[in-house]
Formats: structure tokens, sequence, C-alpha cells
């Protein structure tokens, strides 16, 4: 049971270039999240899913989109890359009764 | 609207005192709140969650939280701090099964520092 993995750990981008993160679960949770951690900020949520083929904006959206074709997997999108965007982002997911969230290990992202 | 306040960015203590670090929330239903730790380059862990019940709660390595609805915070204790406990600590707010969306939000973090 490898609980919420993401992928890639690290990436480099130039301004303008696109890429996308991929986030997966195996606990057949419902809900899945995208947050981005700045110093000082905590985290803050990008976008978020409360199931297959639904997708909703969360406090930061601008600039990301997200998919959620599988209920495993929830994409996280970067059209076209600024350096505002350089951040560490995290994946969450949730199921069951209460509000715990499980969260992936991080992907680095750096935007030159 | 949701809000989460960690009032201390950075905390040192030696190793062996106690700790306590505070949260204070904003939160117009009945909260579901967490504590989080993140060690360096890593993700994010519980602690220990409050729903409802009994106002302190435990939690893993030790630490307890308790919850005051008068004072509209829950700050996370430890009697005997650890060098391994020198982490970044996160409150965080949410609501219950179908309030709110079922977002979480996070207060800005509290890094520890221990001191032998």
């Amino acid at each position: 049971n490898a609980g919420v993995t993401q992928t890639p750990k690290f990436r480099v981008l130039k301004t303008g270039q696109s890429m996308t993160l991929l986030c997966a679960q195996d606990m057949n949770h419902e809900y899945m999240y995208w947050y981005r951690q700045d110093p000082g900020m905590g985290l803050r949520l990008i976008h978020y899913s409360v199931g297959e083929g639904t997708t909703a904006k969360g406090e930061v959206p601008d600039g990301y989109n997200v998919s959620r074709l599988k209920k495993q997997n929830f994409l996280l999108g970067l059209e076209s890359a600024a350096p505002s965007q350089t951040s560490v982002y995290f994946c969450a997911s949730r199921g069951g009764r209460d509000n715990e969230q499980f969260f992936g290990p991080g992907t680095r992202l750096t935007v030159l | 609207a949701q809000s989460v306040t960690q009032p201390d960015i950075h905390i040192t203590v030696s190793e062996g005192a106690s700790l306590e670090l505070r949260c204070n929330y904003s939160y117009g239903a009945t909260p579901y709140l967490f504590w989080y730790v993140q060690s360096p380059g890593q993700g994010l862990q519980l602690l220990l969650k409050y729903f409802s019940g009994d106002t302190l709660v435990q939690g893993i390595k030790g630490f307890e939280a308790e919850f005051k609805r008068s004072q509209s915070s829950f700050n996370l204790r430890k009697p005997s701090v650890h060098w391994s406990d020198a982490a970044e600590y996160f409150c965080a707010v949410g609501g219950a099964l179908m309030e709110y969306g079922n977002k979480l939000v996070f207060g800005a973090g509290t890094i520890l520092r221990v001191k032998s």
C-alpha cells in the first residue's frame, strides 16, 4: 500500500514551458487536493476534486489546470510556467467520514 | 471564512524541556482541527486531530493538544522535547463532511528548533 505518490520529485522549467504533475493514490479515496507550499505561507489550496470527473477551484487556482479522469489519479498542469510558480507542490487525498488528509512527499518545482 | 493563526514563526527549546505551540482559528461552525508535522524535505504527517468529545486529544510521538472553544484555540503540547522533534508544525481547520467543501485551511507553520 503506497498511499499517495507524486511524480516527479523535482523539476526545473524555463518561463513559458508547460508540465504536468501526477498524483496517484491507492486508498480508493474520493477526495483529492493540490496544494502549494511557500515559505511563511503554509499550504494553500490550488484545486481539488470530490470525485472522478469533477474538479473545483481552491484558494489560488490561477495559472493551473487539473483533471481527474480516473479516481486514483489527480493531475496538475501548468500551461505556461512563470517564476511565481516556483514552489513545493503537495497532493493529498481523503476518504471516509472524517476530514483527515493523507499527503504525498511533494514535488519541488523551480521556474527560471 | 476559515482562517488559522500560528503566532510563532520560530520557537527554540532545549532538549528535555516542555513545548507548547499556539494555534488560533476562525470558523463559523463546529471545527475539525488538526496538527501536522513536516520534517525537512518530507511530506506532512498527521500528529493528532480533534472532531468532538474529549477536548484533550492524544497523538503520536507523545504530543497532545487541547481544544478550547471559548478561546478558539487548539494548542499543541509535549512535556519533554527530543532532538528528533525539530521540524515544522502546521495547524489546520476544516469542516464537517458536507461543510465548506471539505477543505482544510492551514496556518503558516511554526518551525521548532531543539538545542542540546
